[in-house]
């Protein structure tokens, strides 16, 4: 069964960092795009980030302005999101999803983990 | 950037009824790559539809997309009770990957 579980999320105040753990099991890692997708409070979907199976190849969203850095160790079967000069809009459930390749959807998702920026 | 518009915001429907969910790009989504999805309160998204017309694996056949180009729909032929939810279109054919607002389809 192919399972993906984030981890890493928890309250914070505006300005501080975080680093965001997915790992996935039942499929070989290495061979897919994975991606973070956070949903703020209820709003809907926002993608955040990609990164292809190698690393070779990363995409943000602009509305980052450069404060996150998504990673993956295919060793240890993960994938990370460093979250610097976090923002109360950054509030939100952050979900790791697999891609099959550059053309295929997301599927699946992970349960998510929730981020809370406050002071 | 691809902009994605889904209407109408909220769909209230009756059991056994048909749905019919509307996705329109700002652009043409190259190659048909739009997904759909299903959300339930509390639970992460699910895709049901890829390639604008094709089903996920264990997705029932009461649900089909269609579509091309700008325009597209997500048609649930008879709604069952597990199928009230929020669906969610999306274009995965370039970056950045966007979503639509999304439809919610509550019950009548």
């Amino acid at each position: 069964e192919v399972r993906l579980v984030e981890s890493g999320g928890g309250l914070v105040k505006p300005g501080e960092s975080l680093r965001l753990s997915c790992v996935g099991s039942g499929f070989t890692f290495t061979n897919y795009n994975m991606n973070w997708v956070r949903q703020a409070p209820g709003k809907g979907l926002e993608w955040v980030s990609s990164i292809s199976g190698t690393g070779s190849y990363i995409y943000y969203a602009d509305s980052l302005e450069g404060r996150f850095t998504i990673s993956r160790d295919n060793a240890k079967n993960s994938l990370f999101l460093q979250m610097n000069s976090l923002r109360a809009e950054d509030t939100a459930v952050y979900y790791c999803a697999r891609r099959a390749s550059s053309f295929s959807p997301f599927d699946p998702w992970g349960l998510g983990t929730l981020v809370t920026v406050s002071s | 950037e691809i902009v994605l518009t889904q209407s109408p915001g909220t769909l209230s429907l009756s059991p056994g009824e048909r749905a019919t969910l509307s996705c329109r790009a700002s652009q043409s989504v190259s190659s048909s790559y739009l997904a759909w999805y299903q959300q339930k309160p509390g639970q992460a998204p699910r895709l049901l539809i890829y390639g604008a017309s094709s089903r996920a694996t264990g997705i029932p056949d009461r649900f089909s997309g269609s579509g091309s180009e700008t325009d597209f729909a997500l048609t649930i032929s008879s709604l069952g009770p597990e199928d009230f939810a929020v669906y969610y279109c999306q274009q995965y054919g370039s970056s950045p990957f966007t979503f639509g607002p999304g439809t919610k389809v509550d019950i009548k």
